[in-house]
């Protein structure tokens, strides 16, 4: 079964600084891994995804994630934060395009100060 | 909008009544899904369906609560006496059918239906 861990329920930074949101998965065959934002009171939307292919992905807004299969790792970076990037950030795992039954870890909340 | 359409996005019920909420996938997506998010949690799977068949209702409580996705219509999840545990975010999602060319992995997701139990 699969599984995400996101490290940190909320990270703080500083506007301009960088950004790392950390996930960690669990699958038993290779994943599709995805990062999801959520702003207040909307739906999600997606930022980037990893199936098949290079490892580094190259989202929206800035937003990057690198597969690391030796690590199981999916973490999400963004080199200077923006104050519009302050929202709510889900890592989710399937394995396969057959049935999608996304996995969501519990979200990472982002908060972004002057 | 072509996006996922739900509705309502807000719905205030009473101990006991039943809330019906409603989804519309995107255009050309024979697919959907139901997450909950409950306060300060991440989203939970609820139930998979495809047009007049359930494909998987394992995250569906056992009591209560029940999805349907007719040959017409919009998808419905419905929950039969509500309680205040049930409050919560839920989220419907949609997708090409899962194979076919079109589907690159992702859920297209709506904005919610946000349920308030008092």
């Amino acid at each position: 079964a699969q599984s995400v861990t996101q490290l940190g329920s909320h990270v703080s930074v500083s506007e301009g600084a960088l950004v790392l949101l950390r996930c960690n998965y669990s699958s038993s065959v290779p994943p599709y891994l995805f990062w999801y934002v959520q702003y207040p009171n909307q739906g999600l939307q997606l930022l980037l995804k990893y199936t098949t292919g290079a490892t580094l992905v190259k989202g929206i807004n800035g937003f990057e994630a690198e597969f690391k299969k030796s690590e199981t790792s999916f973490h999400l970076t963004k080199p200077s934060a923006h104050m519009s990037d302050a929202a709510e950030y889900f890592c989710a795992v399937t394995f396969s395009t057959g049935f999608q039954k996304l996995v969501f870890g519990t979200g990472t909340r982002l908060l972004v100060s002057p | 909008n072509a996006g996922v359409m739900q509705n309502p996005r807000h719905l205030v019920r009473r101990r006991g009544q039943e809330a019906r909420l409603r989804c519309s996938p995107m255009k050309g997506h024979s697919h959907v899904y139901w997450y909950r998010q409950l306060p300060e949690e991440g989203l939970k799977f609820m139930v998979y369906l495809q047009k007049e068949n359930i494909i998987d209702e394992s995250g569906m409580p056992k009591e209560r609560f029940s999805a349907e996705f007719p040959k017409e219509g919009p998808s419905i999840l419905r929950i039969q006496q509500v309680v205040r545990g049930d409050s919560a975010a839920y989220f419907c999602a949609s997708s090409p059918i899962p194979g076919q060319g079109s589907n690159t992995g992702e859920l297209f997701f709506g904005e919610g239906s946000r349920l308030t139990v008092l």
